[in-house]
Formats: structure tokens, sequence, C-alpha cells
């Protein structure tokens, strides 16, 4: 079956550090892959999703490329701020499905 | 900004209580699904409505029944509520399974069994 699987963390930084949160994924055929934020007592935003092999999502800073070869759609952001301090999950889903498949979570904190 | 948007934010009901959740998408999108999250977990899919029919039922429990009025509007009716179905509720929509399917969620409505 489909998995999604990313590190867990927790992940701390400081103000302006490189980020990294790694995903990689199994699935069948080709999925289009996301990444979604969950900022504290919120729900689920979408922050960037790719729908095809080496398509790269960007949104605020934050960017992903989908790699095929090595199943993975790592997150990254050259400079994170406290105000991105949030659980990050990655996820696929299947054409012609209506299932999202989530990993489970990595929460950033960001110090100043 | 987010445009499914829900309502309660907050609701806090008894075991013998009947209440409701709403949710309402502005985007004409044909699919509509209800989440459950628990703490520090990811959503779990209960429910998805596709052209306002139930298309997937994750084999949640009889005491959430949801209903789908039209495309734009989707309901969760609680009713004889457990407290370990304290959650998170979260509300999304798509465009559909064969549309390139993206998935939109609300802000959630935050229940507690008491």
């Amino acid at each position: 079956g489909n998995s999604v699987t990313q590190m867990e963390g927790p992940v701390t930084l400081s103000e302006e550090a490189f980020l990294t949160i790694n995903c990689t994924y199994t699935a069948t055929g080709y999925p289009s892959l996301f990444w979604y934020v969950q900022y504290p007592g919120e729900g689920l935003q979408l922050l960037l999703k790719a729908t095809k092999a080496d398509d790269k999502g960007s949104n605020k800073g934050f960017e992903a490329t989908y790699r095929k070869e090595t199943t993975s759609f790592h997150l990254e952001k050259g400079s994170v701020q406290v105000s991105d301090s949030a659980v990050y999950f990655c996820a696929l889903i299947q054409g012609g499905s209506e299932k999202l498949v989530f990993g489970k979570g990595t929460k950033l904190t960001v110090n100043p | 900004d987010t445009e499914v948007t829900q309502t309660p934010k907050h609701l806090v009901m008894g075991m013998t209580n009947k209440k409701s959740l709403k949710c309402e998408q502005h985007m004409g999108h044909r699919a509509m699904y209800w989440y459950k999250q628990k703490a520090k977990k990811p959503p779990e899919l209960m429910f998805v409505y596709s052209y306002e029919k139930l298309s997937i039922n994750e084999s949640v429990p009889s005491r959430f029944s949801p209903e789908c009025p039209n495309s734009s509007l989707l309901n969760l009716h609680l009713h004889a509520l457990q407290p370990e179905d304290s959650a998170l509720y979260l509300c999304a929509s798509s465009q559909g399974q064969f549309s390139g399917n993206t998935i939109y969620f609300g802000e959630g409505s935050w229940l507690t069994v008491v």
C-alpha cells in the first residue's frame, strides 16, 4: 500500500537557520505530493504541492522537489523565522483516489 | 485564508447530548471530507462525499452521522459520544478524485466530550 515516512523530530532551530525536513514515500504509479502546515491551535494549511516528477513546489520561502528516482519530497527553507514554528505534514494522494496518506508529522520550533 | 469554514470552533457536549458540526466551502468543489485529529497525530479520514453522495465511510461508529445537504455544505451530527471522541474535527474539500485532487482544509472544530 501507499505510505509516507518523514523525520519525526522534534526539530529545534535558531532563527535564520537552514531547514530540511525529509520525506520519502512508497506508492504505485505517480502520486501527487503535498506539504501541509499546522500552526498551534489551527487547522491544516496547504503549504505547497507537486503533481509530477521534477516539479518544484514553493510557497512562503519553502521549497520541495518531487524526486521520482529517490521517491522523496524533502521540505527546505533557507532562513527560518520564529513564525514558522508549527507541525509539518508530508502527504500523498494517488491519482483517482480520494484518500490522502499522511506522514506522522514533524514539529518545528524556531527560537529567536 | 481558507475558503472552508467550520462552525462552531469549540464545542463542549455531554455524553447524552445531540449536536452538529457544520462546514461550508466556497470554491465550487464537488468532494467534501470529514477528518478526525487527535493530539500529536496526523488527521484520520472519516467520511468522503463526492457529488453529494457518500463515497467513503472509514468504518466510523454510528454515533457520528454525516449529512451533505448540497455540494457546498457538509454536516456531522453527533449523538451519544464518548470522552475518547474528544478531538479536532477537520472538514475539507477538493475538486474530486479525477480533477487533480488537491484537498483544502478548514480551521477545524475542537470537540470536548464530558
